[in-house]
């Protein structure tokens, strides 16, 4: 079955530099990545995703990369603010299935 | 719009005691539904998910148990608690497209 690998479990930067946290996959049939983000004691919010049809997809400052032939993707985020500490998931389906397979997290601090 | 309601929000159970928590989905039809278990400072675990009335899919073998008697209802249950199903429980749907949203989610505290 599928198996969903993140990396790092944290990670932490400097206000205003960038954050990227990557995720691999195993299976090559997965065709939907999403992204998540968990604020302390909050839900999981869907902040961006991405199909394999689409290489990249960007949303002001978050950015989504695929690449299908290494299997991973990847999570950009620009100019880092305090409001963007938090833990990212990543995950993996395949559309004919009902389960999104899930990264372990990784906890993102922003040092002011 | 669609909206999905959990409760209660938070809940303190003896070991040993009963659970039900409950889910109910606004504004879609036939959802697939869902049941995550977060640990404190863990990542999430499925436990439960359904594609229709009383339909149910058990990935975790364990006490707990689920239950969907009506399109856009999902309950958790348990007959007995134990220490170990502290938690953050969190209900999801999933409708016709790809995206999966969670509910505010209930914290369980076993004592």
């Amino acid at each position: 079955g599928e198996n969903v690998e993140q990396h790092p479990s944290t990670l932490s930067v400097q206000e205003g530099d960038s954050a990227v946290i990557k995720c691999t996959y195993s299976d090559s049939a997965s065709n939907y990545f999403p992204w998540y983000k968990q604020e302390l004691g909050k839900r999981p919010q869907l902040i961006i995703d991405i199909r394999s049809n689409v290489g990249e997809k960007k949303d002001q400052r978050i950015a989504v990369t695929l690449n299908k032939t290494a299997k991973h993707f990847s999570l950009h985020i620009t100019e880092t603010q305090p409001e963007d500490s938090a833990v990212y998931f990543c995950a993996a389906s395949i559309w004919s299935n009902y389960q999104l397979i899930w990264g372990a997290g990784t906890k993102l601090i922003i040092k002011p | 719009s669609q909206t999905i309601h959990q409760w209660p929000a938070t809940l303190v159970q003896p070991v040993g005691s009963p659970l039900s928590l409950e889910c109910t989905v606004e504004g879609t039809s036939n959802p697939n539904l869902y049941w995550y278990r977060q640990a404190a400072g863990r990542g999430l675990q499925l436990l439960f998910y359904s594609v229709g009335i009383g339909q149910i899919s058990s990935e975790v073998p364990q006490n707990l148990s689920a239950s969907r008697p009506q399109d856009r209802q999902f309950i958790l249950s348990s007959k007995k608690l134990l220490l170990s199903d502290s938690g953050f429980y969190l209900c999801a749907w999933k409708g016709l497209g790809y995206e999966q949203y969670f509910g505010p989610g209930t914290r369980l505290t076993v004592t």
